[in-house]
């Protein structure tokens, strides 16, 4: 059974500018969760998607947005990207019920210049 | 915040045992202890969870004790790459229940 995969794994952009970044979680998963790690703050929980619906969201400013499509893929996007957003981004799948277990992708680097 | 505490750091000798402890004098009567590892900036790795039952998988053990204000991840016999920062975190058995990640130990398993 094929993993959680991230597109693109690496990504270099500019201040200002804005990233969209996929995620296809494993198949026959319907909850994806977004996260973000940075040397400072470590991971933190940014939202989760279930059945295209946002069901729970860190602690994040409004330029971190998601949608999840009706197969269950997932996008983010960061709009006016800051040099703080420099960041591995991770989403993580599972079935999306009561206690169900994580399943983290590969991540996503993002520099922001 | 995290409600786990972890030593930041531990060694272990290839082919010993590497025990991996944990305190979540909070934990809650719904949740799980979960166990996740990350090598050097990749996904972190599900290893394995419990509620109050010792757990034992194909890759380790979890050792909770009986009050469940603490446990201990088993490796039995350490590889090098098993070297990771190792993560606990407890999560409540209820929908849409993110994990909340704290420092976790960073493992180092030594020839």
């Amino acid at each position: 059974k094929a993993g959680v995969t991230q597109t693109p794994r690496y990504l270099i952009k500019t201040r200002g500018q804005q990233v969209t970044l996929s995620c296809s979680p494993i198949s026959g998963h319907r909850s994806v969760s977004w996260y973000q790690q940075t040397p400072g703050q470590g991971l933190q929980f940014l939202f989760e998607y279930f059945s295209e619906t946002q069901r729970n969201k860190g602690n994040f400013p409004g330029r971190f947005s998601g949608r999840q499509f009706s197969n269950s893929r997932s996008e983010m996007n960061v709009s006016t990207l800051e040099l703080g957003d420099s960041a591995l981004y991770l989403c993580a799948s599972s079935f999306g019920g009561v206690g169900e277990t994580q399943y983290f992708g590969p991540g996503t680097r993002l520099l922001v210049l | 915040d995290a409600k786990t505490t972890q030593p930041p750091s531990m060694d272990c000798a290839e082919g010993r045992a590497a025990n991996l402890p944990c305190n979540h004098s909070t934990i809650s009567g719904n949740e799980y202890v979960y166990w996740y590892r990350q090598i050097h900036s990749q996904g972190p790795q599900y290893i394995i969870h419990g509620l109050k039952n010792n757990e034992t998988n194909e890759m380790a053990s979890l050792i909770i004790t009986e009050d469940r204000k603490s446990s201990t991840l088993i490796l039995p016999h350490a590889t090098l790459r098993d070297t990771a920062v190792y993560y606990c975190i407890v999560r409540a058995d209820n929908y849409g229940q993110n994990f909340v990640f704290g420092p976790g130990t960073r493992l180092s398993v030594l020839p």
